[in-house]
């Protein structure tokens, strides 16, 4: 199992871009990066998937280095309703992969 | 566009009663999963269908069961509530057990 680690917690301000990095050093060459997010009461919803190099879509950009373990989540020009606990998760099967304590980002106006 | 839908959304249990969770889903997928999730902590699993017609435990199955009744529903079922069994359980479901999850608003369990 690729074990992830994230900073517990990060403060931002409205407007600027948010960059949360998740560790994986064990990842394996068939594992995928995938990210969540959940807002309170309410279950996860997928933000981005990405298995190498850089991803984008409408939400969020995923930076991949070369060497896969680590990638950095991107959010461009936050808002207060940004504000969630974000999950980074490494696997290529859902039973190989956890749900860590994530990254509670708090967006300040 | 519903989405996956969860029943009840609330409940409170006694030690010993007995409890089924509902979960359906309208996308049509194939795969669906039960999590808890409990205060400060991500989701664990605990029972995953990969298809209709098949169940297989999950990281923390111990206490519970799942019945995968077709292809739009997955239950699972707390035979004798501890209250170590109270947490927040979510349902997903993704085309398949790669792709991203969908996931329901949870249902809020507390054992007395």
């Amino acid at each position: 199992l690729a074990k992830t680690t994230q900073p517990i917690s990060m403060d931002s301000y409205e407007g600027q871009e948010v960059n949360i990095t998740c560790s994986h050093n064990n990842i394996a060459t068939n594992d995928y990066i995938t990210w969540y997010q959940q807002f309170p009461s309410q279950g996860p919803r997928f933000i981005i998937q990405g298995y190498k190099t850089k991803v984008t879509n409408e939400v969020a950009s995923l930076f991949i280095p070369a060497d896969r373990k680590s990638s950095t989540l991107s959010l461009p020009r936050v808002s207060l309703s940004d504000t969630a606990v974000y999950y980074c998760l490494v696997g290529d099967m859902v039973n190989d992969m956890r749900f860590g304590a994530g990254t509670r980002l708090t967006v300040k106006p | 566009n519903a989405g996956v839908t969860q029943t009840p959304k609330f409940q409170v249990l006694k030690t010993g009663q007995s409890m089924t969770l509902q979960c359906a889903q309208d996308m049509n997928h194939n795969s669906m999963y039960w999590y808890r999730q409990d205060p400060g902590m991500g989701l664990r699993l605990i029972y995953y269908s990969a298809s209709e017609g098949t169940t297989d435990k999950g990281e923390v199955p111990n206490g519970y069961n799942v019945s995968r009744l077709n292809k739009r529903e997955f239950s699972l079922r707390l035979e004798s509530a501890a209250p170590s069994q109270t947490s927040v359980y979510f349902c997903a479901s993704s085309q398949d057990r790669a792709q991203p999850q969908h996931f329901g608003d949870g249902t809020r369990l507390s054992i007395l």
